[in-house]
């Protein structure tokens, strides 16, 4: 079953708007949350990552924000670009070697930023 | 970039056929993974090792096979292919240190006819 519940499937935001994804885990073990960009024909990359024991993660345009009570985090891109379109993936892990670190991912989110 | 190589980057086989897949990586990581991207499934782990001859199978192992013989090389094997292993196969890498990235190469596009 999918461990990581991503929404929406895909976003249309104007250029300058907010772009926000969410998304949402079950499992409590999980104790590390990155989100990756793609581009089409690419890997995914590293975007930002956040551990629980923060609400809020700011690198740039990007901010990840954390509610570990209602098991949720979601990605904010303030200033949205043309070139900011891509499909973004949420994740989760557990920092542990018994589960090899693998990440389980949400099932992307297509957004496309008009000029 | 994490320096891994994957081959081939597209290939299209018949259904029944044996086909594998390479993972080639230079930073000397010690866990490498198999992801399998599919439309509408994201991206699915089929199988991961921690270390030579160290492996574990992942949520859609069915079907796959892996060999780490060394620590640079990860191969996947389709023993026999079917239509619905028509995907895009990611490999990914990453230390064994806690939260350090986990690196993807650029994928091997995979079409069973």
């Amino acid at each position: 079953q999918q461990q990581v519940k991503q929404s929406p499937q895909s976003l249309i935001v104007q250029k300058g708007g907010i772009s926000i994804i969410n998304c949402a885990y079950e499992n409590t073990a999980f104790d590390y949350f990155p989100w990756y960009q793609q581009f089409p024909g690419k890997g995914p990359a590293l975007l930002i990552a956040i551990r629980p024991d923060v609400s809020e993660k700011k690198e740039g345009r990007f901010t990840i924000s954390f509610n570990k009570s209602a098991k949720q985090f979601s990605l904010h891109i303030m200033d949205s670009q043309p070139g900011d379109s891509a499909t973004y993936f949420c994740a989760a892990s557990r920092e542990n070697s018994n589960s090899g670190y693998a990440l389980n991912f949400g099932k992307g989110t297509s957004l496309l930023v008009t000029p | 970039d994490a320096g891994i190589t994957q081959s081939p980057r597209h290939k299209v086989t018949e259904t029944g056929t044996p086909v594998t897949l390479r993972c080639h990586q230079t930073e000397n990581h010690r866990y490498m993974y198999w992801y399998r991207q599919d439309p509408g499934h994201g991206l699915r782990l089929i199988h991961y090792s921690y270390g030579v001859k160290d492996t574990d199978k992942g949520e859609v192992s069915d079907g796959y096979s892996v060999s780490r013989s060394k620590t640079e090389d990860f191969l996947l094997t389709l023993e026999s292919a079917t239509s619905s292993q028509t995907s895009v196969y990611f490999c990914a890498t990453r230390t064994g240190f806690s939260g350090n990235t986990i690196y993807f190469g650029e994928g091997s596009w995979l079409t069973v006819v």
